[in-house]
């Protein structure tokens, strides 16, 4: 089936870290995303992983795939304010890829000073 | 120079009506896509085309018409609008999918929305 879920808001005071977490449900996904997007825009992508990883690191960003559980997760180091925006977990549809994005609910996150 | 561009950013409509919105890329992809975004930010594909032709159409209403008059547009018309279509629409693009090549991550470029709201 085509379902990927999200926790819809988090809260986290400048400094500290956050962690966003994801479930998706298609097991023959290849690639994993997360996207941005801040108030009035279009999505960017973040960062994004290949099925056959269990971590990547990107400067602040760490992602993390536990495939057994279907599990992806977000962690920003030292979250700034200009961090504060809608996260959105996606996977490829399928395992020809198609293009076919699934995006999870979005996690708006909100970045206290 | 914008990368994915759509306009109009704004369109105010009354329900009926017949209206379009049109986007562009100057990124040389092949992919064009169109996704809605519902009041609760929930973002859904709606169609796909790939050098002009049309390779994913979700369970969208046969109002909602896609064109591609070439590889670098992609534009939404949609007939009779209802209340229900008031949202905000996101084209995108990427590489062509379908070249057969494997290990490519499909990075989507999205444009900057348009939000169409019908009264």
């Amino acid at each position: 089936g085509e379902d990927v879920e999200q926790s819809l808001f988090l809260s986290v005071r400048e400094g500290d870290s956050s962690v966003i977490n994801c479930t998706y449900t298609d097991s023959s996904s290849t690639y994993l995303y997360w996207y941005k997007q801040e108030p009035g825009a279009g999505l960017q992508l973040l960062t994004y992983i290949f099925s056959n990883m269990d971590m990547k690191q990107d400067q602040r960003l760490t992602v993390l795939l536990n495939k057994k559980d279907k599990h992806l997760s977000l962690r920003i180091a030292d979250t700034q304010t200009g961090d504060s925006a809608i996260y959105f977990c996606a996977e490829i549809f399928g395992s020809s890829n198609t293009g076919k994005l699934i995006f999870g609910q979005g996690t708006t996150l909100q970045v206290k000073p | 120079d914008t990368a994915v561009s759509q306009t109009p950013k704004y369109l105010v409509t009354q329900m009926g009506n017949d209206k379009s919105i049109k986007c562009e890329q100057n990124l040389g992809h092949d992919t064009m896509y169109w996704y809605k975004q519902d009041s609760k930010k929930f973002l859904k594909i709606m169609f796909s085309y790939n050098n002009k032709e049309l390779i994913i159409n979700e369970t969208v209403p046969n109002r909602f018409s896609p064109k591609s008059p070439d590889k670098a547009h992609l534009n939404l018309h949609i007939n009779s609008l209802e209340l229900g279509d008031s949202a905000v629409y996101f084209c995108a693009s990427s590489q062509d999918l379908t070249s057969g090549t494997s290990g490519r991550y499909n990075e989507q470029f999205f444009g900057p929305g348009t939000r169409l709201t019908v009264l």
